[in-house]
């Protein structure tokens, strides 16, 4: 199986910030990396799929990056709706982890 | 749209057998390159994923709980139906079903169930 490991845990950060989030697979995984952002009592929702590629009305602050097994998902300037936990799965193979969260949270 | 429901009992009893059905709307398991999974969420925890169908039947299990679950389509009632057996209070969780993007391969979820708790309680 394939596992996911995300970095930070947790983030605490002030709007405005430029804040980076990082997702290493235990194998190659080439592109197959998604990213979600989930509020407290809602499911998540894509942001960015395929590494790079912005899910449509997901506003162009979040970006995200890597290939192979190395992943980040970047906010460019923090947005006070924007504090939620954030995931990344794999869609390479079966069975299809998650990373572990990151939660965002206002300093 | 696309829409999808999850429905099963909120409470189950340790050692009973959980039955969950997502019902959805807006596509068709009678479409090539239809996939649907469920993925739970313990309190507090991260998102796991549980089993894969896709629209030829292809199913697909968590190597640690494919012993206990067994996933299911109903084409003609656009239904995906996953049993647990064995049902722990460390099952405790929200059970959410999400539709995947299909590309190459069942990929990204891009539409999610509102998710339903279920408790696991003597």
């Amino acid at each position: 199986d394939i596992q996911m490991t995300q970095s930070p845990s947790s983030l605490s950060a002030s709007v405005g910030d430029r804040v980076t989030i990082t997702c290493r697979a235990s194998q190659s995984i080439y592109n197959y990396l998604n990213w979600y952002q989930q509020k407290p009592g809602k499911a998540p929702e894509v942001l960015i799929y395929a590494a790079s590629k912005l899910q449509t009305g997901v506003p162009s602050r979040f970006s995200g990056s890597g290939s192979g097994t190395d992943f980040t998902l970047t906010i460019s300037s923090l947005q006070p709706e924007d504090f939620a936990t954030y995931y990344c799965q794999q869609s390479y193979r079966s069975p299809y982890s998650f990373g572990q969260g990151t939660k965002m949270e206002i300093k | 749209q696309v829409t999808l429901r999850e429905s099963g009992p909120a409470l189950a009893k340790p050692t009973q057998t959980l039955t969950l059905t997502c019902t959805f709307s807006g596509f068709s398991f009678s479409t090539s390159g239809v996939c649907v999974s469920w993925v739970r969420q313990p309190p507090g925890k991260s998102l796991e994923w549980l089993a894969l169908i896709d629209w030829d039947d292809g199913k697909y299990y968590s190597t640690s709980l494919k012993t206990r679950l067994t996933i299911s389509k109903d084409t003609s009632k656009n239904q995906v139906v996953l049993t647990m057996t064995n049902m722990d209070p460390v099952d405790t969780a929200t059970y959410y079903c999400a539709r995947h993007r299909y590309r190459s391969g069942c990929q990204e979820f891009d539409y999610w169930g509102q998710g339903t708790l279920v408790t696991v309680s003597s």
